[in-house]
């Protein structure tokens, strides 16, 4: 069936670090979405992407779709210890009216 | 705007008993879902639905129920409770299929 793979599974950085996470689909999709989620805390949404090769930035923020759109990544630059949380990315179920969640990247920081 | 609501907020079940889990949402979307997070999981959809009247199952239906007889509220049903069925459950909507959803805070349920 149609899969939506995130890596890392787990991620930790020194404040002040870069932090990267990917998604990858087993199938094309027509949007990709990106929620975090603070311990303790439920899916907050970020962004979607639509667009193939879209990049959009949000303050340190930066979702790229791929050219495919069979993948994305987003990226934190110069992390601080409020970005702590999951990040999932999600996508529709081809065919289907269903959103797939990936596994999600979860960000530890050592302030 | 409240957003979505869920209750209760945490509950303890033995096996065999049954609850129904909550969630009512003020946003007039017609588009509303069951998720549940196991520990250190992603989320599994249970059940979703696109109007008042109309469900369909997700990923992880067995052992869950819903009904939808308003656009507000969406609520779940475990009716023979068991370990497995411990997880955190959110209720999430949107306003159009597959696009931003809002989440829930969840209910944290325990099953022994």
């Amino acid at each position: 069936g149609q899969q939506v793979m995130q890596i890392p599974q787990y991620q930790h950085v020194q404040e002040g670090e870069d932090f990267t996470t990917y998604c990858n689909s087993s199938t094309t999709l027509s949007n990709i979405q990106w929620y975090k989620q603070r311990p303790g805390g439920h899916p907050v949404f970020l962004i979607q992407l639509v667009k193939s090769g879209e990049v959009k930035k949000q303050k340190r923020l930066t979702f790229q779709f791929g050219e495919a759109k069979k993948n994305s990544s987003l990226h934190i630059t110069a992390t601080q210890t409020t970005d702590v949380g999951t990040y999932f990315c999600a996508g529709p179920l081809q065919g289907a009216q269903k959103l797939v969640f990936g596994q999600g990247t979860r960000l530890t920081i050592n302030p | 705007n409240a957003g979505v609501t869920q209750t209760p907020k945490f509950r303890i079940l033995k096996i065999g008993q049954s609850m129904t889990l909550q969630c009512t949402q003020d946003m007039n979307h017609n588009y509303m879902y069951w998720y549940r997070q196991d520990p250190g999981m992603g989320l599994k959809l249970i059940y979703y639905s696109v109007g008042a009247g109309i469900t369909d199952k997700g990923e992880v239906p067995n052992g869950y129920n819903v009904s939808r007889s308003t656009t507000e509220d969406f609520p779940l049903r475990l009716e023979l409770a068991a370990p497995s069925q411990t997880s955190v459950y959110f209720c999430a909507s949107s306003r159009q299929m597959n696009y931003e959803q809002y989440f829930g805070p969840g209910t944290r349920l325990t099953v022994t």
